[in-house]
């Protein structure tokens, strides 16, 4: 069945500084892939859509890269600041309705 | 601005008890769904509905049901509540047709069970 794996722990980086989080999925080719935003306690909030002709995608100091032969796809935040931490999730529709989530990547952003 | 209510943001509930949890939309999204979100399981689909009275079993439907109405409301009953289904609860929907658009989340439900 489709797998999506998203690194597990936490990512700590330092305010200003770029956040790469990695999204990889097996199984399967998705034509669309997302990047949600979740913080504690509430529902994710969507982001950014990407489609499997798009190596790339920007939205302010997002950017989300897709690679087809590799099977992942990156989400970067340049110029992060302490109000994205979060938790990060990737998620991919399968066709027709159904969209399956990662577990999420938390990020922290120390000042 | 868009809105996913769901009608509890904390229950506690018996083991065996029947449990309604309530989701309602209010931009007239065909699609709507119901995932539970564990840590380190990510969001696990139970049942969505791509219609009124119409619903399709996700990954993880037993021991849950669902009732859709009306368009604007899609109801989760756990029919006989157990402690595994102790989670956190999350209500989405997505307007109808192709499957590149956004799913919009309520602010979930966390559930005990005792």
């Amino acid at each position: 069945s489709q797998k999506i794996e998203q690194n597990s722990e936490a990512l700590n980086i330092q305010e200003g500084k770029t956040a790469t989080l990695t999204c990889n999925y097996t199984n399967y080719s998705p034509a669309y892939l997302q990047w949600y935003r979740q913080d504690p306690g509430r529902g994710p909030v969507f982001l950014l859509l990407i489609r499997e002709n798009e190596k790339e995608k920007r939205k302010e100091r997002l950017k989300v890269t897709f690679d087809t032969t590799l099977k992942q796809s990156l989400f970067h935040i340049t110029a992060s600041q302490p109000a994205d931490s979060a938790t990060y999730l990737c998620a991919l529709n399968t066709g027709g309705f159904k969209t399956i989530f990662g577990a999420g990547t938390r990020l922290f952003v120390k000042a | 601005d868009v809105k996913v209510t769901q009608s509890s943001r904390y229950l506690v509930k018996r083991t065996g008890e029947k449990v309604f949890l309530e989701c309602v939309q209010d931009m007239d999204h065909e699609n709507m769904f119901w995932y539970r979100q564990d840590p380190g399981l990510g969001l696990r689909l139970i049942y969505f509905s791509y219609d009124v009275k119409m619903k399709e079993k996700g990954d993880i439907p037993e021991g849950y049901s669902v009732s859709r109405e009306k368009k604007e409301r899609f109801s989760l009953i756990l029919e006989s509540a157990s402690t595994n289904q102790t989670s956190m609860y999350l209500c989405a929907s997505r307007v109808g047709g192709g499957a590149d658009t956004e799913a919009f989340f309520g602010q979930g439900t966390r559930l005990t069970v005792v």
